[in-house]
């Protein structure tokens, strides 16, 4: 069964600095692009970062460039989003999510974690 | 980038009923080449992840019931629910995948009427 589980939510003074990570189960983690994907409460559902298999590509949304990283570290099944300063408007659930394409980049998902909050308040 | 505007905001509907949702994009999500249109619908129930329902605009996921369907191609989409189950109350998002950024429609939120 797929499993991806998210943690490292929580909250933070603007300007702060997070580490989201994700732990993949259940299939070859190092086969599959890999996605987050946000939801500010109450919002819809906004696409954040992609990482290759191999982590040799990244992709993010502009608006975010240069303050979130993403990256994996296929020997621990792992993903990760380092979210650096932040902003109120940062505050989401932020989702790990599967391409549905195993080895192409297909852009549509089809296993998702819970998600993790992120809450960037004074 | 590519918006995608889904219409409407919200829909009731009566129990066994039909419900309709549509998804306009900005430009074709549709790859010529291989004929297959680049947009996903999702279901989100409260306090739940998105679960992909249709890929390729037309494609039923694995154990989406048959009463889903998708349809369209291009620029204009729709999500038919036919015979409305209470199980079905969520808000449903469409995806295009066709170009980065990947974007979602702002939701379709349905309830029972």
């Amino acid at each position: 069964e797929v499993q991806l589980v998210e943690s490292g939510g929580g909250f933070v003074q603007p300007g702060g600095s997070l580490r989201l990570s994700c732990a993949a189960s259940g299939f070859t983690f190092s086969s599959y692009w890999m996605y987050w994907v946000r939801q500010a409460p109450g919002k819809g559902l906004e696409w954040v970062a992609n990482i290759k298999q191999d982590g040799s590509e990244t992709y993010y949304v502009d608006s975010l460039k240069g303050r979130f990283t993403i990256s994996r570290d296929n020997t621990k099944n792992s993903l990760f989003l380092q979210l650096n300063s932040l902003r109120a408007e940062d505050t989401a659930v932020y989702y790990c999510a599967r391409d549905v394409g195993r080895i192409y980049n297909y852009g549509a998902l089809d296993y998702w974690g819970q998600g993790t909050l992120v809450t960037v308040s004074s | 980038d590519i918006v995608m505007t889904q219409s409407p905001d919200s829909l009731a509907v009566s129990l066994g009923e039909r419900a309709t949702i549509n998804c306009k994009s900005s430009q074709s999500v549709l790859y010529d080449s291989i004929a297959k249109n680049y947009l996903v619908w999702y279901q989100q129930k409260p306090g739940q992840p998105p679960k992909p329902l249709i890929f390729w605009a037309s494609t039923r996921g694995s154990g989406v019931p048959d009463r889903f369907s998708g349809s369209g191609s291009e620029t204009h989409f729709t999500l038919t629910i036919t015979s409305l189950q209470a199980e079905d109350v969520a808000v449903y998002y469409c995806q295009q995948h066709y170009s980065s950024p990947y974007t979602f429609g702002q939701g379709t939120k349905l309830e029972i009427k």
